[in-house]
């Protein structure tokens, strides 16, 4: 257990549909980051949020939005959602932003639109 | 930009053998982290084993070790008396300095499937 919690395990959900998927991390851990792994585009960086600010922007569609709550957790909202959305959504949560920080993963959360 | 290339989508080794999964990758920085991550059927991503790009001893966990090559990008995990738990998706994974746009997010590559025969 990596004390990452994400919620839910699992979504099922329509196209043109809105989900937010909901990341505690680590106690202790100021950052934290969001993952996409799709079978085509493989594990990519969506965005990453430092102690409740926005620190760096990857591939991230403009549909998608995410935020930092002052007790740490993270949500990641999708909207408009495409059949091409369909992937497993991971949080990690490091300690800090430093050099030499370890990101621990959540078990992720697995979207379905159909 | 950086990349992060795995070249082998799968390999099989046998239970007791070693293996090596190959990964290179491009960067024009000199400072940075590179990792291997396990990701079982469970979807968990378990970090395996780093390497800090100014330290040229190769890193070691147990029975798992990496060949750093930062001349020439590559950086090879290998796997020395193969379990049947071994058995998964293997990431390997670059980390950039906190400058920038990069604070610390990680690259991926796309994975190597390994299997473990008994």
């Amino acid at each position: 257990d990596s004390g990452v919690t994400q919620t839910p395990k699992h979504l099922i959900t329509a196209t043109g549909q809105r989900v937010t998927l909901r990341c505690s991390p680590r106690s202790g851990d100021l950052s934290v980051y969001w993952y996409q792994q799709s079978l085509d585009q493989g594990l990519q960086f969506l965005i990453q949020y430092y102690n409740g600010e926005e620190r760096a922007k990857g591939n991230i569609l403009e549909r998608f939005s995410a935020q930092q709550f002052p007790d740490l957790h993270s949500e990641l909202n999708l909207s408009s959602l495409e059949l091409g959305d369909s992937a497993l959504y991971f949080c990690a949560s490091s300690v800090s932003a430093g050099k030499n920080t370890e990101a621990f993963f959540g078990q992720g959360t697995r979207l379905t639109v159909v | 930009a950086q990349t992060v290339t795995q070249s082998q989508p799968e390999m099989s080794v046998q239970e007791a053998e070693t293996v090596t999964l190959s990964c290179t990758y491009d960067t024009s920085e000199s400072d940075y982290y590179l990792f291997w991550y396990k990701q079982p059927p469970s979807r968990q991503m378990i970090l395996v084993i780093r390497q800090e790009a100014y330290k040229q001893q190769n890193a070691t966990e147990n029975r798992f070790s990496v060949n750093f090559q930062k001349a020439a990008k590559s950086f090879s995990l290998k796997i020395s008396d193969s379990q049947l738990g071994d058995a998964a998706m293997y990431f390997c994974a670059y980390r950039g300095p906190f400058y920038g746009g990069s604070q610390g997010n990680l690259i991926f590559g796309k994975g190597t499937k390994l299997s473990v025969k008994p």
